[in-house]
């Protein structure tokens, strides 16, 4: 079965980088790695996506390795604003849908 | 980037009646929405895949006379709880993802579900 593994929690100060590892061995060679974030009651957010190549936007940088069975998520520079649950994933369900793994709750400190 | 709705954000119900959730996506036309429930600290689990104008695709052990599920159109899907009991009380998220499953998925803000 496909799944994804990630750290359960996180913490990271204020001001410094946070690097969200994720497992994901089972993703096949044409699916993207996708990571969302999910803050306290809300929807999951969107926050980047990668097939191969290394990836950044104005939220984060993905590093995806050359097999491609693992990615780290970076946040350059982490805000209290950016405490939440992240997950990693990529369509590998049964109908075609993102799977996702528990997640790590990542706690930004003062 | 696109944006997904739910509405409404939370209802309160009395056991037995049914509950009518909405989900549209605003700004793209999506062919394949998701709806998933996450109970507290757990993560998301799929219920069902909509397709615009066909029958819904349900994960198993999800029933599929409880979970009303309709993609009339690109925008909207609409989630019906019927009968509603207590252990259905969670949180309902539905996501959308345009053109094709495999394109991204914006998810909505959640339903929050509390049956009495």
């Amino acid at each position: 079965d496909a799944k994804t593994t990630q750290p359960t929690s996180m913490d990271c100060a204020e001001g410094r980088a946070a690097n969200l590892p994720c497992n994901h061995s089972t993703i096949s060679g044409n699916e993207y790695v996708y990571w969302y974030r999910q803050i306290h009651s809300q929807g999951p957010q969107y926050i980047i996506h990668g097939l191969k190549n290394n990836e950044t936007n104005e939220m984060a940088s993905l590093i995806i390795t050359e097999d491609r069975k693992s990615s780290t998520l970076i946040l350059p520079h982490a805000t209290l604003r950016d405490t939440a649950v992240y997950y990693c994933s990529h369509y590998g369900g049964s109908q075609g849908n993102l799977i996702f793994g528990k997640g790590t709750k990542l706690s930004v400190k003062p | 980037g696109a944006v997904v709705s739910q509405h409404p954000s939370w209802v309160i119900c009395k056991s037995g009646t049914s509950v009518k959730i909405e989900c549209r996506s605003l700004d793209f036309q999506a062919t394949t929405m998701f709806w998933y429930r996450q109970f507290p600290k757990q993560s998301l689990m799929l219920m069902a895949t909509s397709n615009e104008g066909s029958k819904a695709t349900y994960e198993q052990g999800v029933e599929k006379d409880k979970f009303l599920i309709n993609h009339a159109s690109l925008t909207l899907s609409t989630l019906t709880v019927t009968s509603a009991h207590p252990e259905d009380s969670s949180f309902y998220i539905c996501s959308a993802a345009e053109i094709k499953p495999q394109e991204t998925q914006y998810f909505g803000p959640g339903t929050r579900l509390l049956v009495l």
